[in-house]
This record gives C-alpha cells, structure tokens and sequence, in this order.
C-alpha cells in the first residue's frame, strides 16, 4: 500500500537558517504530492503541492520538487522566521480505489529561535 | 467564502457511549472525508463520502460509520466508544476532480 516516510523531528533553526525537511513514498500509481502545515491547535493548511514528475510547488518561500526517479518531495525554505515555527506533514494522493484519500507521514516539527 | 467548517469543537464522553461529529464542506466542494489524528502523529483516514455514499473507507472498524446530506455535509458516527479512540477528528473538503483537500479546525474528542 502507499506511504509516506518524513525525517524525524523536532528541528530546531535560527531564524534565517536553511530549512530541510526530508520525506520519500511509496506508491502504487502516480500520486499527487502534498505538504500541509499545522500550527498548535488547529487544523491542516495547505501548504504547496505537486501533481506530476518534476513539477514544482511553491507557497510564502516553501518550496518542493516531485522527483519520480528518488520517489522523493523534500520540503525547502531559504530563509526560516520564528512564525514558521509548526508541524510539517508530507502526504500523497492517488485515484486508486475509487477516491482520493490522502496517505499522511508522522509530521516533522520545526522550531525557529530567534 | 466560507471554509470548511466542524462542529463541536470539544467533546468529552465516556467509554461506551455514542457521539455524532458535524462538517460542513468548503463551498463549491462535493467530496467530504474524514481523519482521525492521535496526539503526535499524522492523521489516518477513515472514509471519503460523495453523492451521498461512502467511496473509500481505511482501516477503521465498523463502529465509525458516516453520512452525507444532500447539501454534502457530513456526519462521522463512533459507537461504543473505547479510550483509543480520543483523538483530534478532522473533516476535509475536495472537489470531486480535483487532488487537494481542505481541512476544517477538527473536533477534540475526548473518552474517559
């Protein structure tokens, strides 16, 4: 079945750091990829999204490339601010069995400090 | 434009009763689906409704079961509540074509 693998956290940067988040899948079709975001005690935002192999989402400086070949979605930021402080989810969605239900991973916390 | 929406926002029960949660979808979306996120990890899907029957269902047993109305809310019904099943219940909204899914606030559930 599909799933979905992130780096553990939490992750702590200072603000204006290099932001990686790492996550990987498995899927039997040709899924559509996502990254939400959850601040403390709410739900998911969208953050950014992918739809085909090399494609490119992009949100607020986020930034993640569909690699098909490394079946890879790694989550990029150039420059981290203390309000991006949350927990990031990658997930992946595909058509198989009659709907579009969404795979999450465990989520990767990220801590900004100033 | 109204997101998607869920109500209650807390709910304590005790194991073995009964509890109804309520979503209403984003506007101009049909497709509803229902997430169940324990503390610290990432949310599970439970069952997808559209035209008012369940398409897609995970892993969960038959005590969870749901509807959806012809307006496309949703209801997610648990009988028999157990302690596991305390968790941050979250509804999300698609189009039927479309991939991404929005989430309402989610409904704390909590079973002592």
């Amino acid at each position: 079945g599909d799933s979905v693998t992130q780096m553990e956290g939490p992750v702590t940067l200072s603000e204006e750091a290099f932001l990686t988040i790492n996550c990987t899948y498995t899927a039997t079709g040709y899924p559509s990829l996502f990254w939400y975001v959850q601040y403390p005690g709410e739900g998911l935002q969208l953050l950014l999204k992918a739809t085909k192999a090399d494609d490119k989402g992009s949100n607020k400086g986020f930034e993640a490339t569909y690699r098909k070949e490394t079946t890879s979605f790694h989550l990029e930021k150039g420059s981290v601010q203390v309000s991006d402080s949350a927990v990031y989810f990658c997930a992946l969605s595909d058509f198989t069995g009659g709907g579009n239900k969404l795979t999450f991973g465990t989520g990767t916390q990220l801590k900004v400090e100033l | 434009d109204a997101g998607v929406t869920q109500s209650p926002t807390h709910l304590i029960k005790t194991r073995g009763q009964q509890v109804t949660l309520r979503c209403s979808p984003k506007s101009g979306h049909d497709t509803v689906s229902w997430y169940q996120q324990a503390l610290g990890q990432g949310p599970q899907f439970i069952f997808q409704y559209y035209e008012e029957e369940e398409r897609q269902r995970g892993n969960f047993p038959d005590r969870f079961s749901g509807h959806q109305f012809p307006n496309y809310s949703s209801e997610l019904n648990v009988n028999a509540l157990l302690l596991g099943d305390s968790a941050l219940y979250l509804c999300a909204s698609s189009s039927r074509q479309g991939a991404e899914q929005y989430f309402g606030p989610g409904t704390r559930l909590t079973v002592t």
